[in-house]
Protein backbone atom coordinates (compact mmCIF):
# COMPACT_ATOMS: atom_id res chain seq x y z
CA UNK A 1 0.00 0.00 0.00
CA UNK A 2 1.13 3.36 -0.89
CA UNK A 3 2.49 6.27 1.73
CA UNK A 4 3.04 9.34 1.35
CA UNK A 5 5.95 10.90 3.60
CA UNK A 6 6.47 14.75 3.82
CA UNK A 7 8.87 16.93 5.56
CA UNK A 8 10.12 20.25 5.28
CA UNK A 9 10.68 24.07 6.69
CA UNK A 10 7.87 25.36 9.46
CA UNK A 11 8.23 28.43 9.50
CA UNK A 12 9.84 31.40 7.79
CA UNK A 13 9.98 34.98 7.19
CA UNK A 14 7.57 37.17 4.14
CA UNK A 15 9.82 36.92 0.59
CA UNK A 16 12.06 33.91 1.97
CA UNK A 17 10.90 30.64 -0.41
CA UNK A 18 9.44 27.31 1.47
CA UNK A 19 10.58 23.97 0.16
CA UNK A 20 9.02 20.71 0.97
CA UNK A 21 9.28 17.29 -0.07
CA UNK A 22 7.19 13.92 -0.28
CA UNK A 23 8.24 10.88 -0.27
CA UNK A 24 6.54 7.98 -2.11
CA UNK A 25 6.97 4.52 0.41
CA UNK A 26 5.69 1.21 -1.65
CA UNK A 27 4.80 2.19 -4.57
CA UNK A 28 6.65 4.15 -8.04
CA UNK A 29 5.45 7.15 -9.60
CA UNK A 30 3.94 5.27 -12.95
CA UNK A 31 0.50 5.81 -14.08
CA UNK A 32 -0.26 8.96 -11.15
CA UNK A 33 -0.16 12.33 -11.06
CA UNK A 34 1.87 13.79 -7.99
CA UNK A 35 -0.02 16.73 -6.63
CA UNK A 36 0.56 19.58 -3.63
CA UNK A 37 -2.27 20.83 -2.21
CA UNK A 38 -2.77 23.40 0.71
CA UNK A 39 -5.23 24.70 3.63
CA UNK A 40 -5.48 27.97 5.22
CA UNK A 41 -6.33 27.65 8.87
CA UNK A 42 -10.22 27.20 9.09
CA UNK A 43 -10.35 27.33 5.83
CA UNK A 44 -11.34 25.23 2.64
CA UNK A 45 -8.32 23.37 0.12
CA UNK A 46 -6.26 25.27 -2.68
CA UNK A 47 -4.64 23.14 -5.20
CA UNK A 48 -1.49 24.01 -5.69
CA UNK A 49 -0.36 21.81 -9.36
CA UNK A 50 1.14 18.88 -9.82
CA UNK A 51 3.59 16.81 -12.01
CA UNK A 52 2.96 13.28 -13.89
CA UNK A 53 4.87 10.44 -13.34
CA UNK A 54 6.84 11.52 -16.91
CA UNK A 55 7.58 15.45 -15.47
CA UNK A 56 5.18 17.46 -16.93
CA UNK A 57 3.84 20.03 -14.68
CA UNK A 58 0.58 21.64 -14.28
CA UNK A 59 0.31 24.65 -11.72
CA UNK A 60 -2.36 26.27 -10.64
CA UNK A 61 -2.62 29.97 -12.45
CA UNK A 62 -2.98 31.78 -9.21
CA UNK A 63 0.25 30.65 -7.60
CA UNK A 64 2.42 29.29 -11.30
CA UNK A 65 4.91 32.79 -11.08
CA UNK A 66 5.42 31.33 -8.07
CA UNK A 67 5.65 27.46 -7.97
CA UNK A 68 8.20 24.52 -8.72
CA UNK A 69 7.07 21.13 -8.59
CA UNK A 70 9.91 18.68 -9.00
CA UNK A 71 10.51 14.71 -9.53
CA UNK A 72 13.19 12.67 -8.36
CA UNK A 73 13.02 9.23 -9.52
CA UNK A 74 16.21 8.01 -7.61
CA UNK A 75 14.89 8.69 -4.63
CA UNK A 76 11.54 8.38 -5.41
CA UNK A 77 10.43 11.87 -4.04
CA UNK A 78 8.84 15.35 -5.59
CA UNK A 79 8.88 18.29 -4.20
CA UNK A 80 7.50 22.03 -4.38
CA UNK A 81 9.00 24.98 -3.76
CA UNK A 82 7.18 28.27 -3.47
CA UNK A 83 9.11 31.73 -4.04
CA UNK A 84 8.27 34.77 -2.22
CA UNK A 85 6.10 33.62 0.85
CA UNK A 86 3.92 36.13 2.69
CA UNK A 87 1.55 35.51 5.36
CA UNK A 88 -1.52 34.74 2.73
CA UNK A 89 0.96 31.79 2.73
CA UNK A 90 0.39 30.10 5.80
CA UNK A 91 -1.00 26.87 5.60
CA UNK A 92 -1.28 22.90 5.77
CA UNK A 93 0.51 21.50 2.55
CA UNK A 94 -0.49 18.14 1.54
CA UNK A 95 1.05 15.83 -0.82
CA UNK A 96 -1.13 13.97 -2.72
CA UNK A 97 -1.39 11.21 -5.57
CA UNK A 98 -3.99 11.12 -8.38
CA UNK A 99 -5.69 10.88 -11.13
CA UNK A 100 -4.61 7.39 -11.97
CA UNK A 101 -4.27 6.72 -16.07
CA UNK A 102 -4.19 10.50 -16.39
CA UNK A 103 -8.07 10.51 -15.75
CA UNK A 104 -9.01 13.25 -13.56
CA UNK A 105 -11.75 11.80 -11.71
CA UNK A 106 -10.24 9.25 -10.05
CA UNK A 107 -9.73 12.15 -7.91
CA UNK A 108 -6.59 12.41 -4.85
CA UNK A 109 -6.50 8.77 -3.08
CA UNK A 110 -3.28 9.03 -1.07
CA UNK A 111 -2.35 11.69 1.02
CA UNK A 112 0.77 12.71 3.06
CA UNK A 113 0.11 13.58 6.64
CA UNK A 114 0.78 17.01 6.08
CA UNK A 115 3.40 19.93 6.61
CA UNK A 116 2.19 23.05 8.95
CA UNK A 117 4.05 26.29 7.14
CA UNK A 118 4.14 29.71 8.95
CA UNK A 119 5.26 32.97 7.62
CA UNK A 120 5.62 35.73 9.95
CA UNK A 121 7.83 37.95 10.62
CA UNK B 1 -13.13 31.44 -12.13
CA UNK B 2 -14.67 28.38 -11.70
CA UNK B 3 -16.49 28.45 -8.08
CA UNK B 4 -18.12 25.29 -5.95
CA UNK B 5 -20.05 26.19 -3.51
CA UNK B 6 -21.48 24.30 -0.45
CA UNK B 7 -23.25 24.61 2.53
CA UNK B 8 -21.03 25.83 5.48
CA UNK B 9 -23.27 23.10 7.89
CA UNK B 10 -25.24 20.04 8.10
CA UNK B 11 -26.73 18.14 11.16
CA UNK B 12 -28.24 15.36 10.86
CA UNK B 13 -29.35 12.73 13.78
CA UNK B 14 -27.84 8.97 13.84
CA UNK B 15 -29.33 6.37 11.73
CA UNK B 16 -30.76 8.99 9.66
CA UNK B 17 -29.63 10.23 5.88
CA UNK B 18 -27.61 13.43 5.49
CA UNK B 19 -26.87 15.37 2.19
CA UNK B 20 -24.35 17.66 1.47
CA UNK B 21 -24.69 19.48 -1.92
CA UNK B 22 -22.28 21.02 -4.12
CA UNK B 23 -23.21 23.76 -6.97
CA UNK B 24 -21.25 25.25 -9.98
CA UNK B 25 -21.93 25.92 -13.59
CA UNK B 26 -22.36 22.82 -15.71
CA UNK B 27 -20.93 21.03 -12.72
CA UNK B 28 -23.24 17.94 -14.50
CA UNK B 29 -20.53 18.01 -17.10
CA UNK B 30 -17.32 17.60 -15.05
CA UNK B 31 -16.92 14.55 -12.88
CA UNK B 32 -16.82 15.27 -8.88
CA UNK B 33 -14.84 13.72 -6.09
CA UNK B 34 -15.86 13.82 -2.29
CA UNK B 35 -13.29 14.02 0.28
CA UNK B 36 -13.80 13.36 4.20
CA UNK B 37 -11.15 15.48 6.27
CA UNK B 38 -11.37 14.34 10.45
CA UNK B 39 -9.98 17.16 12.82
CA UNK B 40 -6.31 17.37 12.67
CA UNK B 41 -6.10 14.58 10.18
CA UNK B 42 -5.52 14.57 5.97
CA UNK B 43 -8.41 14.46 3.90
CA UNK B 44 -9.69 10.46 2.47
CA UNK B 45 -10.99 10.28 -1.07
CA UNK B 46 -14.54 9.25 -0.03
CA UNK B 47 -16.65 9.32 -3.88
CA UNK B 48 -14.76 9.73 -6.93
CA UNK B 49 -16.05 10.04 -10.58
CA UNK B 50 -19.62 11.40 -9.14
CA UNK B 51 -20.73 8.15 -7.66
CA UNK B 52 -18.17 5.42 -7.11
CA UNK B 53 -16.70 3.92 -4.26
CA UNK B 54 -12.66 3.60 -3.54
CA UNK B 55 -11.46 0.68 -1.65
CA UNK B 56 -12.58 0.18 2.11
CA UNK B 57 -15.23 3.23 1.96
CA UNK B 58 -18.61 1.95 3.35
CA UNK B 59 -21.49 1.69 1.02
CA UNK B 60 -23.72 3.98 2.86
CA UNK B 61 -21.67 6.79 0.87
CA UNK B 62 -23.20 7.50 -2.45
CA UNK B 63 -23.21 10.52 -4.72
CA UNK B 64 -24.96 12.02 -7.85
CA UNK B 65 -24.54 14.62 -10.06
CA UNK B 66 -26.86 16.54 -12.38
CA UNK B 67 -27.57 20.05 -13.86
CA UNK B 68 -25.44 22.65 -11.54
CA UNK B 69 -25.64 20.10 -8.62
CA UNK B 70 -23.52 17.19 -6.98
CA UNK B 71 -24.82 15.59 -3.81
CA UNK B 72 -22.95 13.45 -1.12
CA UNK B 73 -25.86 11.38 0.67
CA UNK B 74 -24.65 9.75 3.72
CA UNK B 75 -27.19 6.64 4.63
CA UNK B 76 -27.66 5.87 8.19
CA UNK B 77 -25.34 8.00 9.29
CA UNK B 78 -22.88 7.15 12.20
CA UNK B 79 -21.27 9.67 14.75
CA UNK B 80 -18.08 8.45 13.06
CA UNK B 81 -18.82 9.93 9.93
CA UNK B 82 -18.72 13.66 11.65
CA UNK B 83 -16.40 15.58 10.25
CA UNK B 84 -16.10 18.42 7.22
CA UNK B 85 -16.54 17.20 3.62
CA UNK B 86 -15.62 18.74 0.76
CA UNK B 87 -16.06 18.68 -2.90
CA UNK B 88 -13.77 18.67 -5.95
CA UNK B 89 -13.91 19.18 -9.90
CA UNK B 90 -11.79 20.14 -12.85
CA UNK B 91 -12.07 23.03 -14.83
CA UNK B 92 -9.59 24.49 -17.60
CA UNK B 93 -7.19 21.83 -16.11
CA UNK B 94 -7.33 23.36 -12.69
CA UNK B 95 -8.71 21.03 -9.30
CA UNK B 96 -10.87 23.07 -7.51
CA UNK B 97 -12.13 22.78 -4.45
CA UNK B 98 -15.59 23.58 -2.92
CA UNK B 99 -15.16 25.51 0.61
CA UNK B 100 -16.18 22.57 2.61
CA UNK B 101 -19.24 21.36 4.56
CA UNK B 102 -19.10 20.52 8.36
CA UNK B 103 -21.40 17.37 9.22
CA UNK B 104 -22.57 17.39 12.60
CA UNK B 105 -23.93 14.20 13.75
CA UNK B 106 -26.18 14.62 16.80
Amino acid sequence: QVQLQQWGAGLLKPSENVSLTCAVHGGSFRDYYWKWIRQPPGKGMEWIGEISHSGSTNYNPSLKSRVTILLDRSKNQFSLKLNSVTAADTAVYYCARGDYGGNQGYGMDVWGQGTTVTVSS
Amino acid sequence: SYELIQPPSVSVSPGQTASITCSGDNLGDKYVCWYQQKPGQSPVLVIYEDNKWPSGIPERFSGSNSGNTATLTISGTQVMDEADYFCQAWDSNTAVFGGGTKLTVL
